[in-house]
């Protein structure tokens, strides 16, 4: 089983629609997460930290399940500039997921 | 401004001729690493650092080297290049392993 897994999509969604990936992880030791964006091969840039509680950011929620191991992030009301890769990252290493590319359409 | 660059961009090159990409970062950051990137495979980590001199394999650290005796600065070195280490390069660094990284643009790299 990988370390981190992602869902690689494609997700095609009209403008508008909310959106939710999911990542799942291996290691229960793990501490430290994050979604990064990446834009056609560009570099990745951080999107958000994930917080134990959750924590939202405008349109983007995300949320944490150590009991199922598992990260979420959900957008709100796509938007065209949305479309992108989106990167889970697990724990302390840094362990990338394979992404998950959303594509919205207006 | 804070920001991590790479050089070069682009490189095309044979097989076997060595070669080395640099890495830069001037935010002070103690950790940095480098990464490829392969359609459906994500980002692998290559090597890491945690500090000036301490380096550690990461994932596919195989066919590469590193070096790290500046703390900005963190090559990587491809002593004999071959076809299977066409891909796109980043390099990364951040205060700590669990702390929020920064990329470098990239280094898009085919051996032939």
């Amino acid at each position: 089983r990988k370390e981190v897994e992602q869902d690689p999509g494609p997700f095609n969604v009209p403008e508008g629609a909310t959106v939710a990936f999911n990542c799942t992880y291996s290691n229960s030791a793990s501490q430290s997460f994050f979604w990064y964006r990446q834009d056609c091969r560009k570099e990745p840039k951080l999107l958000m930290s994930v917080y134990s509680s959750g924590n939202e950011d405008g349109r983007f929620t995300a949320q944490l399940n150590r009991a199922s191991q598992y990260i979420s992030l959900l957008i709100r009301d796509s938007k065209l500039s949305d479309s992108a890769t989106y990167l889970c990252v697990v724990n302390y290493d840094m362990r990338f997921g394979a992404g998950t590319r959303l594509t919205v359409k207006p | 401004e804070a920001q991590v660059t790479q050089n070069p961009r682009y490189l095309i090159t044979v097989t076997g001729k060595k070669l080395t990409v640099t890495c830069s970062q001037n935010m002070n950051h103690e950790y940095m690493s480098w990464y490829r990137q392969d359609p459906g495979l994500g980002l692998r980590q290559i090597y890491y650092s945690m500090n000036v001199e301490v380096t550690d394999k990461g994932d596919v650290p195989e066919g590469y080297k590193v070096s790290r005796k500046e703390k900005r600065n963190f090559p990587l070195i491809l002593e004999s290049p071959s076809p299977n280490q066409t891909s796109l390069y980043f390099c990364a660094s951040s205060f700590g392993g669990g702390a929020e990284q920064f990329f470098g643009p990239g280094t898009r790299l085919t051996v032939l």
